[in-house]
């Protein structure tokens, strides 16, 4: 497609359930980054691909939060027993190299949990 | 982890006003760079700077990498509506994951017609 795409847009959960958020990269996009927005918040680092290696996942905040990026493609962030805290904006960033600096978001997945 | 300090937070101005905004960081960045963020969307990159000393510009932004590699400014001239977002800066560290960003809180335009 013509830039990154996510979803769900929007997604409320239960507490306790499992959530899945879906990332298409720009086709071509060598490295994937995960980020997590709180409300009034700039986003924060939580996971990056290069391909399909996960090189760095230092920011993912718990054992509950797993990514993967199985054919170095499309990326899933699953969150498992998700808690109140877990509500923020999800985005997704891709970008050409290695460097990745100039990165291309996503519109991000509002996820709420009530 | 790095720390950025951006400021104004928010800014009220009048379409035609000039806008200035800036960005602190606590340690070196070998990159900043410039997002603006509509309502429901994903931030959409600005302006990018690799080196220190570096002034750019995009159309009525112009952004510069400090000597110190700790700051970066941003200004927009001739302000007009759809100026309205949230500026973020972003900065790059070479010691970091390649293309890991840290990004500032944000500073929320207002611009009155």
């Amino acid at each position: 497609g013509a830039g990154v795409s996510q979803s769900p847009r929007y997604k409320v959960a239960k507490r306790g359930q499992d959530v899945a958020l879906r990332c298409d990269p720009i086709s071509g996009h060598v490295s994937l980054f995960w980020y997590q927005q709180a409300l009034g918040q700039g986003p924060e680092f939580l996971t990056y691909f290069q391909n399909e290696a996960q090189l760095d996942k230092s920011g993912l905040p718990s054992d509950r939060f797993f990514a993967e990026r199985p054919e170095g493609s499309v990326s899933t962030l699953k969150i498992q027993r998700t808690q109140q805290e877990d509500s923020a904006v999800y985005l997704c960033a891709s970008s050409l190299g290695t460097g990745g600096t100039e990165a291309f978001f996503g519109q991000g997945t509002r996820l709420t949990v009530v | 982890g790095q720390q950025l300090n951006q400021s104004p937070q928010s800014m009220f101005i009048q379409e035609g006003e000039d806008v200035s905004m800036n960005c602190t960081s606590s340690s070196i960045f070998n990159t900043w760079l410039w997002y603006k963020q509509d309502p429901g969307e994903g931030p959409v990159l600005l302006i990018a700077l690799y080196k220190a000393g570096e002034l750019t510009s995009n159309g009525r932004l112009t952004a510069q990498f400090g000597i110190t590699r700790k700051d970066s400014f941003l200004n927009i001239s001739a302000s007009i509506p759809s100026d309205v977002g949230i500026y973020f800066c972003a900065g790059h560290d070479r010691g970091s994951t390649l293309g890991r960003l840290y990004f500032g809180r944000g500073t929320q335009l207002t611009v009155w017609p």
